[in-house]
């Protein structure tokens, strides 16, 4: 298994520019994430989805959409890019209620943002 | 969910156990302690977890002390590689959003 994959690896945007980041998983997993990381913080969580058709907001939804119209995709948008979007983002995938020893988060390798 | 405090960085000689505390005295009952690591330039990755009992796998051991509020994370011989953030999390196992707030952490730097 690949695990979680993202791309792009690194972007560059000016202000006002949209754009899409790639997450994909491929161990069946329902529950995914998308958290942002600004240097010296923790991680933030932005958007997440429980299955197929089914997103909600996190944290610190504003400025981002999210779709999820297959179980292993889990693409985020970004709709008018701004300085304060300048971030390290992190998507990362878990089993659904499984519980136990299986109850944990898979992260992606991340994408590095940088809005002009 | 529950709130934690760690320190902010600590220091660990390669081959020594590295014992990292954190509180969390307003967790609930039913509410787990989660160890999740970032080693620079990566995504975090999930260490150990428990409720009550103490637990340990093959990377480290978790001691949470009777009352719950407080809890040590022990890597029993670090390594090189150990170096990274370390992060404490208190949250349901059950929790259905799938969420992980992380705070921030403490970096542990591992010197040979």
């Amino acid at each position: 298994n690949a695990g979680v994959t993202q791309t792009p690896k690194f972007q560059v945007l000016k202000t006002g520019q949209s754009m899409t980041l790639q997450c994909a998983q491929d161990m069946n997993h329902e529950y995914m994430s998308w958290y942002r990381q600004d240097p010296g913080m923790g991680l933030r969580l932005i958007h997440y989805s429980v299955g197929a058709g089914i997103t909600d907001q996190g944290e610190v939804p504003n400025g981002y959409n999210v779709s999820r119209s297959t179980t292993e995709d889990f693409p985020l948008r970004l709709l008018s890019a701004a300085p304060s979007q300048t971030s390290v983002y992190f998507c990362a995938s878990r089993p659904g209620l499984a519980g136990g020893s299986t109850d944990t988060q898979y992260f992606g390798p991340g994408t590095r943002l940088t809005v002009l | 969910d529950a709130k934690t405090t760690q320190p902010p960085s600590m220091d660990c000689a390669e081959g020594r156990a590295a014992n990292l505390p954190c509180n969390h005295s307003t967790i609930s009952g039913n509410e787990y302690v989660y160890w999740y690591r970032q080693i620079h330039s990566q995504g975090p990755q999930y260490i150990i977890h428990g409720l009550k009992n103490n637990e340990t796998n093959e990377m480290a051991s978790l001691i949470i002390t009777e009352d719950r509020k407080s809890s040590t994370l022990i890597l029993p011989h670090a390594t090189l590689r150990d170096t990274a953030v370390y992060y404490c999390i208190v949250r349901l196992e059950t929790d259905s959003w799938g969420k992980l707030q992380f705070g921030a952490g403490t970096q542990v730097v591992v010197t040979p």
